[in-house]
């Protein structure tokens, strides 16, 4: 099974609105990361939050981590249309290499 | 090159040949990721090599599925006697240093489609 769900799976919204989607994972981590992708091809490295921080800003980026509950949101603030994409969670476990990703959100946004 | 390169980008093949991806990282990148994304699915962890060091082989599928890396340049992805519910998308992803929270970079994919 997969080390992060996203939730929701998918999300429709207006331009200008925020999106909220949120990332649970089961084991301790050394560090989670969003990534988004376009067209279902390559994706790109958003933010890294590491496992001692709690909350992280870029540009219009806002990730939040909460260890105890085993859980990331990431914020988009002031949506735009090139928003529209799927975003990633993945998370590097305490005790390993590999990057392990969830399902994904599919956001949307509409002009 | 300034990005990982991954070929082909589209690779369509009949049932019981066999394919083989290729993926150039990004240079001086020591780890490399492949993963496989079905159609609207996330990403599942195929094989992961850093360095010399003996690659990470718990996410392959199959035996019909291997990998191979040569130091730190070039890996070809192969998958032998493939059957239709291997299409999906290959992707391959290269890092500074795996295991030192560093971000991923991602090539644009290989789409492969089993008839």
């Amino acid at each position: 099974s997969q080390q992060g769900e996203e939730d929701p799976q998918a999300l429709s919204i207006q331009e200008g609105e925020n999106a909220t989607m949120n990332c649970s994972y089961k084991t301790s981590i050394n560090n989670l990361q969003w990534y988004r992708q376009n067209s279902g091809r390559g994706l790109v490295h958003l933010i890294l939050i590491r496992s001692n921080e709690r909350e992280k800003h870029s540009g219009r980026l806002r990730v939040t981590l909460d260890t105890s509950k085993k859980s990331s949101s990431l914020l988009i603030t002031a949506s735009r249309a090139a928003d529209t994409a799927s975003y990633f969670c993945a998370t590097m476990k305490a005790a390993g290499n590999k990057l392990t990703f969830g399902g994904g959100t599919r956001v949307l946004v509409k002009p | 090159g300034a990005g990982v390169s991954q070929s082909p980008s589209n690779k369509v093949t009949e049932k019981g040949k066999d394919v083989e991806l290729r993926c150039d990282p990004i240079s001086g990148h020591t780890a490399l990721y492949w993963y496989r994304q079905r159609l609207g699915q996330g990403l599942e962890f195929l094989i992961y090599f850093q360095g010399n060091s003996a690659p990470d082989k718990s996410g392959l599928p199959s035996d019909r599925f291997s990998a191979e890396r040569t130091g730190e340049s070039v890996s070809t992805l192969t998958i032998q006697r493939t059957q239709q519910e291997d299409s999906a998308v290959y992707l391959c992803a290269s890092s500074l240093a795996g295991g030192l929270a560093e971000k991923l970079f991602f090539g644009s994919g290989t789409q492969l489609s089993v008839l």
